[in-house]
């Protein structure tokens, strides 16, 4: 069975960091892109970052841009996001998902307040 | 950017009955390789989103047929054809054509 499982969502101070990850399994994860897409507090989904099948290549949103870089580590089977310069409007559920299919993890909760 | 826009934003509806929503993209969603990559989601209370559309019209596996998608270029619509208690919840249409934009989700309350 396919599993994507988040964690190192938190509460964080305006300006701190959080890296993210995601453990995947029941999958050839090898051969899949990869996305994070977050939900804000009673709001819809955005699509956040994206990574190819080997990390070559990485797209972002606009508003992550500079702040948030997506990685994976194959042999680990894992997917991370490193969020920088924290921003409260960064406050949401963190999913990651596979790309093209489109099978998704139950999310982790970055709060960013003081 | 392509902008989703779907409507509308709030459907009660009751049992048994149908329901129809919206969703029109700022331009095009043909792809250069000629298939149409619009894709619909479900995110029941308290879950995680859940793909029951892609392509415009394919339904994913273990999606009941009383959901169906249709459409073009840049008009599509999800239908229930008989709106059951699990299907409350808000659903979203979502594009990755041009890279990848959802729409504002509509929220599908029973009466």
């Amino acid at each position: 069975e396919m599993q994507l499982v988040e964690s190192g969502g938190g509460l964080v101070q305006p300006g701190g960091s959080l890296r993210l990850s995601c453990a995947v399994s029941g999958f050839n994860f090898n051969n899949y892109w990869m996305s994070w897409v977050r939900q804000a507090p009673g709001k819809g989904l955005e699509w956040v970052a994206d990574i190819n099948e080997d990390g070559s290549e990485k797209y972002y949103v606009d508003s992550v841009k500079g702040r948030f870089t997506i990685s994976r580590d194959n042999a680990k089977n894992s997917l991370y996001l490193q969020m920088n310069s924290l921003r409260a409007e960064d406050t949401a559920v963190y999913y990651c998902a596979t790309d093209g299919d489109w099978r998704w993890g139950q999310g982790t909760l970055v709060t960013v307040s003081s | 950017d392509v902008v989703m826009t779907q409507s509308p934003l709030s459907l009660p509806v009751t049992l048994g009955q149908p329901a129809s929503i919206s969703c029109r993209s700022s331009q095009s969603l043909v792809h250069s390789d000629g298939n149409t990559y619009l894709n619909w989601f479900q995110q029941r209370p308290g879950q995680s989103p859940r793909r029951l559309i892609y392509q415009v019209s394919y339904r994913d596996s273990g999606v009941p047929d009383r959901f169906s998608g249709s459409g073009s270029g840049t008009d599509f619509t999800l239908k229930i054809s008989r709106v059951e208690a699990e299907d409350v919840g808000v659903y979203y249409c979502m594009q990755t054509t041009h890279w990848k934009t959802f729409g504002q989700g509509t929220k599908v309350e029973i009466k």
